[in-house]
C-alpha cells in the first residue's frame, strides 16, 4: 500500500529556511487524482495546512504561509517537497506529509487526505 | 477565516453517543461537500475517518458517522469505546484553493 516518509534536519536556526522531503512507496506522485500536501502542528495546537502539490507541479498554499513557503514536486523520484524561508520559533511544530485526494484539472478542489507520513519534529533554535 | 470552529472537548461515558461539531460559512463547509474528519491518538499522526461530509474509508467503523446541516458539520460516535478517546479534527475545502483544519475537539472516555 502506498506510503509516505518525511525527511530533513530536526534542528533549523532563526532566520534560516527550512527544507523537507517527503518519499512516496508504494505508489506514484505522478497521478492526476491526487495532490501532495504538508501540515503541520505546533506544540499542544491543532493542525495547520500549509499547501498541497500536483503531479505537474502546480502548487496552492494558506494565505498565511504564502509569502514563505514552497512546495515542489519531483517524479523521477518519487518525491515532494516544503521549503520555508525566515524560520521563527513560532514554527517549531511537527511537520506531516500526506496524500490529499482532489481535483486538480478546471477548478481546483482538496476532499480529503487519506495517508499521511508519521511526522517529523522541527525545532527552531539558535 | 483561520479555522473552522470546534469544540474543545467532549466527554462520553462508555456506550453512549458523542457528536462533535464543525462550524464554518458558506464559504466553505456550507458551500461544499467536502469536509473529511481526522482522528489522531497522542504522538500519532492523524487518520481519516470520514470523508465528503458522511463517507467512511475502508476499515473504519460504522459507530464513527458524519452529516452537515448549513455551515455546520457533526461528527456522531456511537457506543463509546475507551479507545475512541483522541483528539478529532474536522476539514474542508474553501473553494478558494485552500483547505482549512478545524480547531480540534478532544474526545474523553469518562
Amino acid at each position: 500500500q502506498v506510503q509516505l516518509q518525511e525527511s530533513g534536519p530536526g534542528l533549523v536556526k532563526p532566520s534560516e529556511t527550512l527544507s523537507l522531503g517527503c518519499t512516496v512507496s508504494g505508489g506514484s506522485v505522478n497521478n492526476a487524482d491526487y495532490f501532495w500536501g504538508w501540515i503541520r502542528q505546533t506544540p499542544g495546537k491543532g493542525l495547520e495546512w500549509i499547501g498541497s502539490v500536483d503531479y505537474s507541479g502546480s502548487a496552492h498554499y494558506s494565505r498565511s504561509l504564502k509569502s514563505r513557503v514552497i512546495i515542489s514536486i519531483d517524479k523521477s523520484k518519487n518525491q515532494f517537497y516544503l521549503k520555508v524561508n525566515s524560520m521563527t520559533a513560532a514554527d517549531t511544530a511537527v511537520y506531516y506529509c500526506a496524500r490529499d485526494r482532489g481535483s486538480s484539472s478546471g477548478r481546483v478542489f482538496f476532499y480529503y487526505m487519506d495517508i499521511w507520513g508519521a511526522g517529523t519534529t522541527v525545532t527552531v533554535s539558535s | 477565516q483561520s479555522a473552522l470552529t470546534q469544540p474543545a472537548s467532549v466527554s462520553g461515558s462508555p456506550g453512549q453517543s458523542i457528536t462533535i461539531s464543525c462550524t464554518g460559512t458558506s464559504r466553505d463547509v456550507g458551500g461544499y461537500n467536502y469536509v473529511s474528519w481526522y482522528q489522531q491518538h497522542p504522538g500519532q499522526a492523524p487518520k481519516l475517518i470520514i470523508y465528503d461530509v458522511n463517507n467512511r474509508p475502508s476499515g473504519i467503523s460504522n459507530r464513527f458517522s458524519g452529516s452537515k446541516s448549513g455551515n455546520t458539520a457533526s461528527l456522531t460516535i456511537s457506543g463509546l469505546q475507551a479507545d475512541d478517546e483522541a483528539d478529532y479534527y474536522c476539514s474542508s475545502d474553501t473553494g478558494a484553493t485552500t483547505r482549512l483544519f478545524g480547531t480540534g475537539t478532544k474526545v474523553t472516555v469518562l
